[in-house]
């Protein structure tokens, strides 16, 4: 999988919006654009994935640059429940969903009452 | 739904011992998998399933075996445990969204000491 770099950490205050990076230069053009999170002491959940136009769901929204060498997860206002480390992954589009996720470290959001 | 499920919670085991952790999904999902995650890191991949019978290794599979008799369930036995397996253990399984790309669903983990 092609390689990703977020930043290891990211304070906002509750209620505000949160933008978190993910660089991904080597990305080709197959890949997907997945985000996941993982609550403390939970498991990995998914949040958005996109592969070309930005993305709206309930939770948030993908805003994937024109040449696809970065994106941005956006949470539009931020609650103490978000707090959690937020997983920036490329899929391989062709691959029939049996391949695992690679995951990185992560950027740990923290969220400030 | 119950989702994805995990037996036990914890477990501590001594060097050298045995063990099945269970995983269970009741989404009729026909991808199944195991990851390890190691304190401040990120997931491995340990092994995957596609369906029933049908198993392949992941990143890290060297002292794990699984099978895969039915959709539903995919054990991971560790046969002789050392405290590099000491990890948090998820299982997950996926299902195609529209679009060509799988979301994966998680269970809460299983958390194993080896001493």
């Amino acid at each position: 999988d092609a390689k990703t770099t977020q930043p290891n950490s990211m304070e906002s205050n509750e209620e505000e919006p949160v933008h978190l990076p993910c660089n991904h230069s080597t990305i080709s053009g197959t890949d997907y654009i997945h985000w996941y999170r993982q609550l403390p002491s939970q498991g990995p959940e998914y949040v958005i994935h996109g592969l070309t136009s930005n993305v709206n769901n309930r939770m948030a929204s993908l805003a994937i640059a024109e040449d696809r060498k970065s994106s941005t997860l956006i949470l539009h206002r931020a609650t103490l429940r978000d707090a959690a480390v937020y997983y920036c992954i490329l899929r391989v589009r062709s691959g029939g969903g049996a391949d695992g996720l690679t995951f990185g470290k992560g950027t740990h959001l923290i969220i400030q009452p | 739904n119950a989702g994805v499920t995990q037996t036990p919670k914890f477990r501590i085991l001594k060097i050298g011992q045995s063990m099945t952790l269970q995983c269970a999904q009741d989404m009729n999902h026909n991808y199944m998998y195991w990851y390890r995650q190691d304190p401040g890191m990120g997931l491995k991949l340990i092994y995957y399933s596609v369906g029933a019978g049908i198993t392949d290794k992941g990143e890290v599979p060297n002292g794990y075996n699984v099978s895969r008799s039915t959709t539903e369930d995919f054990p991971l036995r560790l046969e002789l445990a050392a405290p590099s397996q000491t990890s948090v253990y998820f299982c997950a399984s996926s299902y195609r969204l529209a679009g060509g790309s799988y979301e994966q669903y998680f269970g809460p983990g299983t958390r194993l000491t080896v001493t």
